[in-house]
């Protein structure tokens, strides 16, 4: 099994909809990423985590929210999708001293 | 805004040549420096970790670090077709607010 799990890996939806996108890790890091990648475009930070209460925009948050339900678990959220949302985004994890990012295999959105 | 850089591709090479991918960034106090390797449709896995001036060589992969140039690259030598991937330089400013800038990445195509 991943030890970066991404739920669901693919979903279309339609503009309006509320969507959510669940990590979890077996992992046992306290760092949590949220990226959202285009062709082109590279990697771009949405929200990161360093801990359950820990909360922090990063480049592209607006119209997304997420949550850290616990140490394993980190979630995010677009409470009202729009076509310009569809990308592949990818949740990741890192380790405070290491610095490497483990990404999970991605999940990939349509907004119709 | 801290920026990374990369070359533009695609990059195209013959099986057997040195592919070299190079990198830029904004940030004079960055710290850590990263090369992922994204076949398409996948996660980024990574493949090389740089932290001092200078080169460090894994198997057939080096990476050089200039930080008075602000200049990573990567060095494949002997390519196969299997390194036919997407290449991303990501670069992190080191403190305690750990998270990556990514660059655009650069595609390589190894020909047989």
């Amino acid at each position: 099994d991943a030890d970066v799990t991404q739920t669901p890996r693919n979903r279309i939806t339609k503009t309006g909809k509320r969507i959510m996108l669940e990590c979890s890790q077996t992992k046992g890091h306290d760092r949590m990423y949220w990226y959202r990648q285009d062709p082109g475009l590279g990697l771009q930070l949405i929200y990161y985590s360093f801990d359950v209460k820990d909360i922090n925009k990063g480049e592209i948050s607006d119209g997304y929210s997420v949550s850290r339900q616990a140490q394993a678990k980190f979630s995010l959220s677009l409470e009202s999708a729009i076509p310009n949302q569809t990308a592949l985004y990818f949740c990741a994890t890192s380790d405070k001293s290491a610095g490497e990012l483990f990404f999970g295999e991605g999940s990939r959105l349509t907004v119709l | 805004q801290k920026e990374v850089e990369q070359n533009s591709g695609p990059l195209s090479v013959p099986e057997g040549a040195i592919a070299s991918l190079n990198c830029t960034y904004s940030d004079r106090v960055s710290q850590s420096f990263f090369w992922y390797r994204q076949y398409s449709g996948k996660s980024p896995e990574l493949i090389m970790s740089i932290y001092s001036n200078g080169d460090k060589e894994d198997g057939r992969f080096t990476a050089q670090l200039n930080k008075a140039s602000q200049y990573v690259s990567l060095l494949i030598r002997d390519s196969q077709p299997s390194d036919s991937a997407t290449y991303l330089c990501a670069v992190n400013s080191g403190g305690s607010n750990y998270k990556l800038t990514f660059g655009k990445g650069t595609l390589l195509t190894v020909n047989p």
